[in-house]
This record gives structure tokens, sequence and C-alpha cells, in this order.
């Protein structure tokens, strides 16, 4: 099991471009998520999305478009990216989408935007 | 607003002797708690976890103790060894809804060997 992989790893964008991190899990997990940690914020919930066809907004969801698919996939798309989207993002995904279930995360990517 | 805070952004500890990292929380509805360890470029990875039913969850060299009267948790680490230095992250969620997890700002650990 590859477990839950993330693309790219770092990502340098001009602000205005656009762009899709891309999220991949094997584990035929329901439940998938995506955060943003920055420096004195810990990790903050983006979108999740607990299974193929649903998605819904977490905490900080401006600016940011999800879809899913596919059990495997949860692409998460920058529209028009801007300086404050500077962080490195997190995708993560768990068995159930009922809360308790242990969460397993992606290595990161690290994005810049000037 | 932070609804679960980490005071301490690091701490430092000789080698063999305990660890506590402590983490505060504002939201009542939050029932169950999870600490995870973070390795630099690397995600977070689960540690131990503890549902509000109970007050103290152990495994192995670690244990988490819930204060739900306080809204306040800790993580015991005994004995400390140079390879738990790591950020380590308290979290928390609602056993009523989705999967969701609200993060603290983390406590950069260094145990000195």
């Amino acid at each position: 099991n590859a477990g839950v992989t993330q693309t790219p790893k770092f990502q340098v964008l001009k602000t205005g471009q656009s762009m899709t991190l891309q999220c991949a899990q094997d584990m035929n997990h329901e439940y998938m998520s995506w955060y943003r940690q920055d420096p004195g914020m810990g990790l903050r919930l983006i979108h999740y999305s607990v299974g193929a066809g649903i998605t819904d907004q977490g905490e900080v969801p401006n600016g940011y478009n999800v879809s899913r698919s596919t059990t495997e996939d949860f692409p998460l798309r920058l529209l028009s990216a801007a300086p404050s989207q500077t962080s490195v993002y997190f995708c993560a995904s768990s068995y159930s989408p009922t809360a308790g279930y242990e969460q397993y995360f992606g290595p990161g990517t690290r994005l810049t935007v000037t | 607003d932070q609804q679960v805070k980490q005071n301490s952004p690091s701490l430092s500890v000789q080698e063999g002797r305990i660890s506590i990292l402590n983490c505060d929380y504002t939201n009542s509805m939050f029932d169950y708690f999870l600490w995870y360890k973070k390795y630099p470029a690397e995600g977070p990875t689960f540690l131990i976890s503890i549902s509000s039913i109970k007050d103290k969850n152990e495994d192995g060299r670690f244990t988490v103790f819930l204060n739900k009267s306080a809204k306040h948790l800790s993580l015991h680490i005994v004995p400390s060894q140079p390879g738990d230095s790591a950020v380590y992250f308290c979290a928390a969620g609602d056993q009523t809804g989705a999967n969701n997890l609200f993060f603290g700002t983390g406590t950069r650990l260094t145990v000195i060997p």
C-alpha cells in the first residue's frame, strides 16, 4: 500500500494562476479531506468528502474547489491563486466518514504564491 | 478563533525523563481527542486518542489524560527518547458529525540525549 500520496511536493505560482493539487489513496477509504497548515495556526480543514460524489466545506473553504469522482482521488483546485494561499497542504483519509476513525495523512504539498 | 489551543510552542526534556504536553479546548461539543506526531517534511501520524467517556488512555510509553470539566488534556511520554523529538498536535472532534478535526498549533518536543 502506498497510503496517501500527494503531488506535487513543491509548487510556486504567480498571483492569479490556477492549479490542482493531487491526492490519492489506495486504502479504499470513504472519507477524504484537505487541510492547510500555516505558522501559528495549526492545521485547518478546507474541504472534505464522505464518499464519491459527496463533498462539503470545512473551516476555510474560500478560494478552493474540490470534487470526488472516484473513491481514490480527491483533487484540490485553486482557481486564482493569492499570496494568502501560501501554505503547506495536507490531504488525509479515513476508513469511515464517521467521527473517531484514525486519519492517515499524505506527506504534504508546499505551495508558494508570489 | 482557535478552538483547540496548545500554549507551549516548544518543550525540551532530558532522555529518560517524562514529557508532558498540554492542550486546552473551548468547544463543549468536542467529545473525542487525538494526538498526532509530525516529523519535518512528513504528514502528521496518529499517536493516541481518547473519548470523552474516559479520563485516561494508555498505549505503551504514551498516556493521554482528559479533564472534561477543565476542558484540558495532556499527553505524557515516559520515558522520553530522542526519537520522540517532533512536533505534537492535539486535535478534537465531535462524534455526532463527520470525521472533521480541529487542530492545535503544535508543540515542538526536543528530547536531549
